[in-house]
């Protein structure tokens, strides 16, 4: 069972647009969860987080917001920049657990300059 | 900091022989994480390390995967024998107990032919 699921496997958007990135989840106990950015024959790098005790959470040009009825969490990237082109996961944990995270299969997202 | 290090970058081996995946975490972080990522699965936990003790190695596939940490600047992952659905990417992650963003190495290529 996929308890954390983003079903768009690609995105593109023209520079300077904004990037919606989403991710749902199926899991009430997680309450925490995280953005990672990978490039190719990269590691995924942290790219910005939250928590289920906020609804928004906002680095510069990231803003990731939480709906927990929903359980649902979106990433907005504006302005998008061509160099924002990446594979972008999403990933959560609780539930007792502080340590195991839950990742989304990702979605490619490629800004056209 | 030089970040999660990882070796060797690339590896291609036939099926029954040994491999082994060596990790370097970030210096400071006493939680290690090894992942592995599969176009079917997405990226998975493999074993928890924390302070160099094995706290959750449920994620292991089964018997012929083995993980060690005998020290803070080292874990090895041991594939023995490797079989052809072994082939993924492997991910070594830190952290800073406390801390909920996990930092990774740029990750294992394995082949198992």
């Amino acid at each position: 069972d996929q308890q954390v699921k983003q079903n768009s496997p690609s995105l593109s958007v023209q520079e300077g647009r904004i990037s919606i990135l989403n991710c749902d989840y199926t899991n009430s106990m997680f309450d925490y969860f995280l953005w990672y950015k990978k490039y190719p024959a990269e590691g995924p790098t942290f790219l910005i987080s939250i928590s289920s005790i906020k609804d928004k959470n906002e680095d510069g040009r990231f803003t990731v917001f939480l709906n927990k009825s929903a359980k649902h969490l979106s990433l907005h990237i504006v302005p998008s920049q061509p160099g924002d082109s990446a594979v972008y996961f999403c990933a959560a944990f609780g539930g007792g657990s502080n340590y195991k995270l839950t990742f989304g299969k990702g979605t490619l997202l490629t800004v056209n300059p | 900091d030089a970040g999660v290090i990882q070796s060797p970058r690339h590896e291609v081996t036939e099926m029954g022989q040994e491999v082994t995946l060596r990790c370097k975490p970030i210096s400071g972080h006493n939680s290690l994480f090894w992942y592995r990522q599969t176009m079917m699965r997405g990226l998975e936990l493999l074993i928890y390390f924390n302070n160099n003790v094995p706290i959750d190695d449920s994620g292991m596939p089964e018997d012929r995967f083995s993980a060690k940490m005998p020290n803070a600047s080292f874990s090895t992952l041991k594939i023995q024998p490797s079989e052809p659905r072994d082939s993924a990417v492997y991910f070594c992650a830190s952290r800073l107990t406390g801390y909920n963003e996990q930092f990774f190495g740029p990750g294992t290529r394995l082949t198992v032919l």
